[in-house]
């Protein structure tokens, strides 16, 4: 069974840049999240979503942060414009519902210049 | 904020048992135990979970105390490959919080 993909695995930008990764959950999986991890840190839940509805996006900096999950398969997470604390990987996982194991990707790893 | 408690690091001899603890005494009655592990430029892994029993895979063993306010991940012969941080975290309704883990060194 495929894992979590994601994509790109590296990026470099510049601050005020705009940067989108991207991620495809676990055939069948209804439920995708996206977390942001600071080096050092655990994981923190950024955005979760149910099929293609948002259940909960209360840690996204929404001036600056957002996502899609367009026909609840693949899923877009975008930062415009970045800023320098926005360094870390990002991390996509999906589950078959909200009780279940979560499953990650391997990640992407952000550097703002 | 981190609901859970983990010492930061700790240390292990290739073969011998890797007893790590976890403190969550805030856990609600319906939260779940969970276990991860990230290796290096690795997203995290899961490892086994629990709710009030004690539970076994092929990878480890999870004791959870009987007032559910803290728990111990066993790994009962410790390679290498399991040096690691490891991260105890909590959850209902899919929302896991987590803490910054305890690192794990198995040293030859």
């Amino acid at each position: 069974e495929a894992g979590v993909a994601q994509s790109p695995r590296y990026k470099i930008i510049e601050k005020r840049q705009s940067v989108a990764f991207w991620c495809n959950p676990i055939s069948g999986h209804a439920t995708l999240y996206w977390y942001q991890q600071i080096l050092g840190q655990g994981p923190k839940l950024l955005i979760q979503f149910q099929n293609n509805g948002v259940v909960d996006d209360s840690q996204l900096p929404k001036d600056r942060f957002s996502a899609e999950r367009l026909k609840g398969v693949d899923s877009t997470l975008k930062i415009q414009p970045a800023k320098l604390e926005d360094s870390a990987v990002y991390l996509c996982a999906s589950s078959l519902g909200v009780k279940n194991i979560q499953y990650f990707g391997a990640g992407t790893r952000l550097s703002v210049l | 904020d981190a609901k859970t408690t983990q010492p930061p690091s700790m240390d292990c001899a290739e073969g011998r048992a890797a007893n790590l603890p976890c403190n969550h005494s805030t856990i609600s009655g319906n939260e779940y135990v969970y276990w991860y592990r990230q290796i290096h430029s690795q997203g995290p892994q899961y490892i086994i979970h629990g709710l009030k029993n004690n539970e076994t895979n092929e990878m480890a063993s999870l004791i959870i105390t009987e007032d559910r306010k803290s728990s111990t991940l066993i790994l009962p012969h410790a390679t290498l490959r399991d040096t690691a941080v490891y991260y105890c975290t909590t959850g209902g309704g899919g929302k896991l919080i987590f803490g910054q883990g305890t690192e794990l060194s198995v040293k030859p």
